[in-house]
């Protein structure tokens, strides 16, 4: 069965500095897709990036990217130059299947809290 | 203007009563979903429907029934609600249930029940 697991229950930074959130997933599916969503403090849960199994290149959206390690079935996003408004809950979820498959249930770690100081 | 919207956005309910939570979404998309989450958890899979008058079960189904009158909206209902479906309940859509499908996430409903 997939499992996603996030042992950083929180973590707290400067402002502007980098930070990185570690996510590790376990799946006997040889494809699957990866997923970072992030929680504001009212709640509201926006999807971030998206890191497809198969491709070696890591995704970059803005100033968010992630650090794909297949071997090591880990997926870390990475912020750079963190602002105030990335303080948040981040989400680490998994698809298994394909591109060509007909329904996947997202399943979802446990989440990170992240700080953003001044 | 919201893709996904729930009602209500918090309610209080009795033990053994009857609560419905509403899902309506303006993405056009055929998935919906409702998912529960519990105070420092991630998000769990109740149940989905890919078409109307179809739902399916998710991860999590026992205590909870679905219902998808349209394309448009999507319900979760307890029956006999009780103590430990106290939550945040989400709702989200997507275009196709797909492994690379993004989902969009209502604002969510808070449910207490007492």
């Amino acid at each position: 069965a997939q499992k996603v697991t996030q042992t950083q229950t929180s973590i707290s930074v400067m402002e502007k500095t980098t930070v990185t959130m570690d996510c590790v997933y376990e799946t006997q599916d040889s494809s699957y897709f990866l997923f970072w969503y992030k929680q504001t403090a009212s709640g509201e849960i926006v999807f971030l990036i998206r890191q497809d199994s198969y491709k070696k290149e890591n995704a970059t959206v803005g100033h968010y990217s992630l650090n794909f390690q297949k071997p090591k079935s880990s997926i870390g996003l990475i912020i750079t130059a963190t602002q105030i408004e990335d303080s948040a809950v981040y989400f680490c979820a998994m698809r298994e299947g394909g591109a060509s498959s007909s329904f996947s249930k997202l399943v979802f770690g446990q989440g990170t809290s992240l700080s953003v100081v001044p | 203007e919201a893709a996904v919207t729930q009602s209500p956005r918090s309610k209080v309910a009795v033990t053994g009563g009857k609560v419905t939570l509403s899902c309506h979404q303006t993405n056009n998309h055929d998935y919906m979903y409702w998912y529960r989450q519990d105070t420092g958890h991630g998000l769990r899979l109740i149940h989905y429907s890919y078409v109307a008058d179809s739902t399916e079960k998710g991860d999590i189904p026992d205590g909870y029934k679905a219902s998808r009158p349209s394309q448009e909206n999507f319900s979760l209902i307890l029956e006999l609600a009780s103590l430990s479906q106290t939550a945040v309940y989400f709702c989200a859509s997507s275009w196709t249930g797909g492994a690379y499908a993004e989902q969009f996430f209502g604002p969510g409903t808070r449910l207490t029940v007492l």
